[in-house]
């Protein structure tokens, strides 16, 4: 059954703790996105990669940080430097790792509390 | 920097009515992407239009995307509670190298 997985789905945690969010995908596809989603602001491009070894900052890149060691997985870290962590955090893969534009498949999301 | 707005933000209606978003970039755009979110879901991918002027239907629902590629439109006729949710258009950036999303519009239905 292919797809995207998220865990885990509810995350909470306590202030000045890192935090890593897993995503896996089974779809083969290069390009993976992780992506915040705050109430009535869409969604907004963490970190993006188009191949393996390789990542780049998208518009709200600090505070987190993600390796990209396995085409499948691209796990994301909400360090203790990021301000206001607490959000629905959502990861995305697409098909070519050059074209970015291409259609975007979403896991379920991990919603992060930060306490 | 280059944007993508979509207008309304929200919209409720009357089960049966007739619902319409729209979408406007600031920069001409090589393809508009459309996505829906159910209420506690993620975003799954509707349907892409590329070419100027195109015109595509899903059952109820009907994307357009506009001459001049700079703005497209979704709209469903005769509502059901079934199509709740919040629907996003996503355009690409100057350099092709981004999808940007719109902030979406979030229909609510009523039966």
């Amino acid at each position: 059954d292919g797809g995207i997985t998220q865990s885990p789905k509810y995350l909470f945690r306590k202030e000045g703790q890192n935090v890593t969010l897993s995503c896996e995908q089974n779809l083969n596809h290069d390009a993976m996105y992780w992506y915040r989603q705050d109430p009535g602001q869409g969604l907004r491009l963490i970190y993006y990669s188009q191949i393996v070894n390789d990542f780049q900052k998208g518009d709200i890149a600090e505070g987190y940080s993600v390796s990209r060691e396995k085409k499948e997985s691209f796990p994301l870290t909400v360090t203790s430097a990021q301000k206001n962590p607490t959000a629905f955090y959502l990861c995305a893969s697409s098909r070519a790792g050059i074209l970015l534009t291409d259609t975007q498949y979403f896991g379920p999301g991990t919603r992060l509390t930060v306490l | 920097g280059q944007q993508v707005m979509q207008i309304p933000q929200y919209q409720h209606v009357q089960e049966g009515e007739d619902f319409t978003t729209y979408c406007n970039s600031s920069t001409t755009l090589s393809n508009i992407q459309w996505y829906k979110q159910r209420p506690g879901g993620h975003p799954v991918f509707l349907i892409q239009l590329v070419k100027s002027g195109e015109v595509k239907k899903q059952k109820r629902l009907t994307f357009q995307f506009g001459e001049a590629k700079k703005n497209s439109s979704l709209h469903i006729t005769a509502t059901q509670t079934t199509d709740v949710g919040t629907y996003f258009c996503a355009g690409n950036n100057q350099a092709g190298t981004a999808l940007i999303f719109g902030k979406g519009t979030t229909l609510s239905v009523s039966s």
